[in-house]
């Protein structure tokens, strides 16, 4: 079984629609991350969290929000969505004690806003 | 703020070619520097890293020295194969340890 999972894989939707794209990991890392991937513009980050009490915006959170509901899941949402949110996104976690912050994918969710 | 700037792609070779991936970073203080590969329809995955100057880091052939007088991260490989084909991200990890700072990525191409 994949250690970082997202659901849905895929999901098209239409302008304005809430759309909450989940991740879980069974790796036991305190630290989770999601990030935008545009074509050309390689990973941006979104927002992240070192613990579930603890949610920090990165570089480009406008538009979107986070909740930590437990050490394993971490989910973003988009409130309202516009179409130039359609991107590749990824979840991704690391090791609080790893000295160098090696970071673990998930496989991505493809979103498609129209 | 930190930065990483990587050659822009497509590169395309041919089997048993040689790589050079060409990576250089901005960054306050003494960062950790990583290469990362994407493999079509797949999340990143770590191929090699280096946390300290001139740490070498290596895997699966491909290769990158962290050169801190030239504020550089190359990844090299000797001989290619066509399953190298993939986008590699060059990214570099603050002395605090918090967030990675990715480059845009480079495409590789191999032709048998």
């Amino acid at each position: 079984d994949a250690d970082v999972t997202q659901t849905p894989r895929n999901r098209i939707t239409k302008t304005g629609k809430r759309i909450m794209l989940e991740c879980s990991q069974t790796k036991g890392h305190d630290r989770m991350y999601w990030y935008r991937q545009d074509p050309g513009l390689g990973l941006q980050l979104i927002y992240y969290s070192f613990d579930v009490k603890d949610i920090n915006k990165g570089e480009i959170s406008d538009g979107y929000s986070v909740s930590r509901q437990a050490q394993a899941k971490f989910s973003l949402s988009l409130e309202s969505a516009i179409p130039n949110q359609t991107a590749l996104y990824f979840c991704a976690t690391s090791d609080t004690d790893g000295l160098d912050n090696e970071q673990f994918f998930g496989p991505g969710t493809r979103l498609t806003v129209l | 703020g930190d930065s990483v700037t990587q050659m822009e792609g497509p590169v395309t070779l041919s089997e048993e070619a040689f790589l050079t991936i060409n990576c250089t970073y901005t960054a306050t203080g003494y960062p950790s520097l990583f290469w990362y590969v994407q493999y079509p329809g797949e999340g990143l995955q770590l191929l090699l890293k280096a946390t300290k100057a001139d740490d070498k880091g290596s895997n699966k052939g491909f290769e990158a020295t962290y050169r801190k007088e030239t504020t550089s991260f190359h990844l090299e490989k000797g001989s290619v194969q066509v399953s190298d084909s993939a986008v590699y991200f060059c990214a570099l990890s603050d002395q605090g340890y918090s967030t990675l700072t990715f480059g845009k990525g480079t495409m590789l191409l191999v032709s048998p």
